[in-house]
């Protein structure tokens, strides 16, 4: 059983359509992250969430941050291909005195 | 300098081989970790380092052996490696281990094939 559940996991969409992205957990966070990995390159740090009902945004991203601090959602305004890439949150676990733990991911493809 | 830098980007290597995975930074970070990632799935932590001291094997075998020489520095170090770790094997570091809510700094990775 995976602390941080991600949905969907895969998703296929066309170029300017919305889409969200949701990262579930029973457990507290103390702060959430979420990283866009491109094939063949390392996951780059999106945003650090760190308050409960906490809302950012990069552009056309929107993060959100539960106000249990158990769970987050990333909103995408307007796809584009450049967003194409597998999309993990990341949390640091209050319990473990903040080890971080991944999400299961989400894998996105954005057709021109 | 806000990089995580590995090399090689890319290796094959036979079964029977030693081989050595390097990364390095240069942001202070005091923490360092390997992680193991198969294609569209998450990042496996394999390894952490705090200041320069090991502090998590996540129940590595033993054919996987982490080296820290100094707090920029960390090493992989392979041999008899087995074809199902074929995989990419990312480096990553961050400020501190605990306590941290900032985030990691991933490098860009090493392809590696084992053959």
């Amino acid at each position: 059983t995976q602390l941080l559940e991600q949905s969907p996991q895969f998703l296929s969409i066309q170029e300017g359509e919305n889409l969200t992205v949701y990262c579930n957990s029973s457990s507290v966070f103390s702060s959430l992250q979420w990283y866009r990995q491109e094939p063949g390159e390392g996951p780059v740090l999106l945003v650090t969430v760190v308050t409960g009902g906490e809302v950012k945004k990069l552009k056309r991203l929107t993060f959100q941050f539960g106000d249990a601090r158990k769970d987050s959602s990333l909103h995408i305004t307007a796809a584009q291909p450049g967003d194409t890439g597998l999309y993990l949150c990341a949390g640091a676990l209050e319990s473990t005195g903040n080890q971080f733990y991944f999400g299961t991911g989400t894998s996105l493809t954005v057709i021109p | 300098d806000t990089e995580v830098t590995q090399t090689p980007k890319h290796l094959v290597m036979g079964m029977t081989n030693k081989k050595s995975l390097k990364c390095e930074q240069h942001m202070g970070h005091r923490a360092m970790y390997w992680y193991k990632q198969k294609a569209k799935k998450p990042p496996e932590l394999m390894f952490v380092y705090s200041y320069e001291k090991l502090s998590i094997n996540e129940s590595v075998p033993s054919r996987f052996s982490p080296e820290c020489p100094n707090s920029s520095l960390l090493n992989l170090h392979l041999h008899a490696l087995q074809p199902e770790d074929s995989a990419l094997y990312l480096c990553a570091s961050s400020q501190r281990r605990q306590g941290n809510p900032y985030g990691y700094t991933f490098g860009s990775g090493t392809r590696l094939t084992v053959v």
